[in-house]
């Protein structure tokens, strides 16, 4: 099966300094890799995704993840953090079911904390 | 509009009430999805809906039941519902979920509170 790991809890980061939010994944095949937000009582937002190509994605807000297949780790960066960025960070990744239809199999996120 | 819709917002209901959870998209997608997702946790895939059948049931109890009526519409119907359900429901939509290469859209989600 499909999987990501989120190795961090928690992130702190002083607003205007860079952040990364780490994931690594483990599949078998391509990987379809995706970063997603969640605000406080929100649902998820979608911030960008890699399914081929350039190893360097940009999304929204300012984001940008790099794909790293030695390591397989698909790390979220940005660089310079807002307050406004302090939110839940989820990595997920393309699992395709016997049936031949996809889902989304999520990491256990990751909270991001900006301090002022 | 790109906008994913779900209805009512909040939700309290006793254990032996029927209610409804109902969710809305118009950019065409195809594919519709029903989330349960417990506080500071990952969503966990409760039904997915493909060309308005059922695709995937993640096993989940038949006290919740999901209804597609139109490519729109996704409803979620509940009944005799336990404390330990009380979650966020999502509700998300993307253009298609064989490849499996579209991002997902989701609705705010419907707060649950099982009383």
């Amino acid at each position: 099966a499909q999987s990501v790991a989120q190795p961090e809890d928690q992130v702190n980061v002083a607003e205007g300094n860079p952040l990364t939010v780490k994931c690594t994944y483990s599949v078998s095949g391509n990987p379809y890799l995706f970063w997603y937000v969640q605000y406080p009582n929100r649902g998820l937002q979608f911030l960008l995704k890699y399914i081929t190509g350039d190893n360097l994605v940009k999304g929204s807000y300012g984001f940008e993840a790099e794909f790293n297949k030695s390591q397989t780790s698909f790390h979220l960066k940005k660089p310079s953090a807002l307050v406004s960025d302090s939110a839940l960070y989820f990595c997920a990744v393309r699992d395709v079911r016997a049936s031949g239809y996809s889902t989304l199999t999520f990491g256990k996120g990751t909270m991001l904390l900006v301090s002022p | 509009d790109t906008e994913v819709t779900q209805t009512p917002k909040h939700l309290v209901m006793g254990m032996t009430n029927k209610k409804s959870l109902k969710c809305e998209q118009h950019m065409g997608h195809r594919a519709m999805y029903w989330y349960k997702q417990k506080a500071k946790k990952p969503p966990e895939l409760m039904f997915v809906y493909s060309y308005e059948k059922l695709s995937i049931n993640e096993s989940v109890p038949s006290r919740f039941s999901p209804e597609c009526p139109n490519s729109s519409l996704l409803n979620l119907h509940l009944h005799a519902l336990q404390p330990e359900d009380s979650a966020l429901y999502l509700c998300a939509s993307s253009q298609e979920e064989t490849g499996g290469y579209n991002e997902q859209f989701f609705g705010p989600g419907t707060r649950l509170t099982v009383l």
